[in-house]
């Protein structure tokens, strides 16, 4: 089974607003990771956050880690319409060799 | 320079028939992926090497033949094409394996199987 798997599925903004979404995963994580993916693209990495880190920013993008509730959530802020693709969060576990494994990603309409 | 690029990236073909993908990296990583990603956008491991070495190969039918001639390049044939089979298929490179290390995608080649 899937073991980030993202909540909303969709989620539709206008411009200059804040987008969140959040990621959830069963086990024990050395790292996680979100990724961008543009219509026809490929994923492009945005950002890692390691097991013992609580929070990281880059640029407009914040992400937060909660291993108690085994959960991640991405802020993207002042959101714009460029920020429109689907987000993918990937967790990397120890017990499988840190191998990623994605979610069905959360996808994003950013309206200008 | 495209970082990872993958060859075609539209395939159209029948049932039955084989057909090849490739997948080059120019970053100079040891390790190289292939992931499918579905209709519904589930992205899925398929195959790792390192270095030449298959390091994973998950539940993926044997259809399915990946081949690393040198570290740079991981291609992926696949014999006796199925309808399921038509899916969005990436390739993607690392610098290291088993260190949960960010990866770098291809654009992806679009199969269509009919």
């Amino acid at each position: 089974s899937q073991q980030g798997e993202e909540d909303p599925q969709a989620l539709s903004i206008q411009e200059g607003e804040n987008a969140t979404m959040n990621c959830s995963y069963k086990t024990s994580i050395n790292n996680l990771q979100w990724y961008r993916q543009n219509s026809g693209r490929g994923l492009v990495h945005l950002i890692l956050i390691r097991s013992n880190e609580r929070e990281k920013h880059s640029g407009r993008l914040r992400v937060t880690l909660d291993t108690s509730k085994k959960s991640s959530s991405l802020l993207i802020t002042a959101s714009r319409a460029a920020d429109t693709a689907s987000y993918f969060c990937a967790t990397a576990h120890q017990a499988a060799g840190n191998k990623l494994t994605f979610g069905g990603g959360t996808r994003v309409l950013v309206k200008p | 320079d495209t970082a990872v690029s993958q060859t075609p990236k539209y395939l159209v073909t029948q049932m039955g028939n084989d057909k090849s993908i490739k997948c080059e990296q120019n970053l100079g990583h040891d390790t190289m992926y292939w992931y499918k990603q579905d209709s519904k956008k589930f992205l899925k491991i398929m195959f790792s090497y390192n270095n030449k070495e298959l390091i994973i190969n998950e539940t993926v039918p044997n259809r399915f033949s990946p081949k690393s001639p040198d570290k740079a390049h991981l291609n992926l044939h696949i014999n006796s094409l199925e309808l399921g089979d038509s899916a969005v298929y990436f390739c993607a490179s690392s610098q290291e394996a088993g260190r949960g290390e960010k990866l770098f995608f291809g654009s992806g080649t679009q199969l269509s199987v009919l």
